[in-house]
């Protein structure tokens, strides 16, 4: 079945630093990919939604200069946190769509700011 | 405006007992997809079922079942003899634009399930 890799799993940032975090489609090709995030006991809320080779369209009140998503090939897609800080702090997980694969999730990056 | 409400935020129960999960949902588009999804504690989030708006048929496969009832907007999950693996927290979600695949997801609240031995 269709495989969605992201790394890291967790990472722990010093505030004003930059993480990028990365997800790739292993076996098929993610025509568009999600980007979600999810605060502690709450639901995923959508970031962005990127195309490949297309600027991510950013849902309300995502600061796009601060989230900044590179889906440049039909396999990788990126989630770069500029300037990082403790209120930054979540679980971030993408979701990648192919041709004809439904939503397949990536495992998620759980990002501390300390 | 697309939307999903699962009412029950937290259920628990001793293993063994049927629970149901409830979803309910709004949309304007004459063709949807709704799926459930189990998020274990360690975060990922696993796919168990999707169904489009044509298919009323109610599912199951092993001890969990699905009910989808278009009249009242609804699509509620059973999980039959509950087992201590199920624990977990448990999302609806629709997807927008009519398409399995291209629209964003809509989730619901979550809602989490405790089962005691």
């Amino acid at each position: 079945g269709a495989v969605v890799s992201q790394h890291p799993s967790w990472v722990i940032c010093k505030s004003g630093t930059s993480v990028k975090i990365e997800c790739r489609s292993l076996d098929f090709q993610a025509t568009t990919m999600f980007w979600y995030r999810q605060f502690p006991k709450q639901s995923l809320m959508l970031m962005a939604t990127s195309n490949e080779g297309s600027k991510a369209t950013y849902e309300q009140g995502v600061e796009k200069d601060k989230f900044l998503i590179n889906h440049a090939s039909l396999t990788l897609s990126t989630l770069t946190v500029t300037s990082a800080h403790p209120e930054d702090s979540s679980f971030y997980i993408c979701s990648a769509t192919g041709p004809i694969q439904s939503y397949t999730f990536g495992s998620g990056t759980r990002l501390t700011v300390v | 405006a697309q939307k999903v409400t699962q009412a029950q935020t937290e259920i628990s129960v001793v293993e063994k007992e049927d629970v149901t999960l409830d979803c309910v949902y709004e949309t304007r588009d004459t063709t949807y997809y709704l799926f459930w999804y189990k998020q274990p504690p360690s975060g990922e989030l696993v796919f168990l079922i999707r169904r489009n708006s044509f298919d009323e048929q109610n599912e199951i496969s092993g001890r969990y079942s699905w009910n989808f009832q278009k009249s009242t907007s609804s699509f509620n999950f059973t999980i039959t003899a509950s087992q201590v693996v199920d624990s977990a927290v448990y999302f609806c979600a629709l997807s927008e634009g009519g398409s399995s695949n291209t629209g964003k997801l809509i989730f619901g609240q979550g809602t989490t399930l405790q089962v005691k031995p």
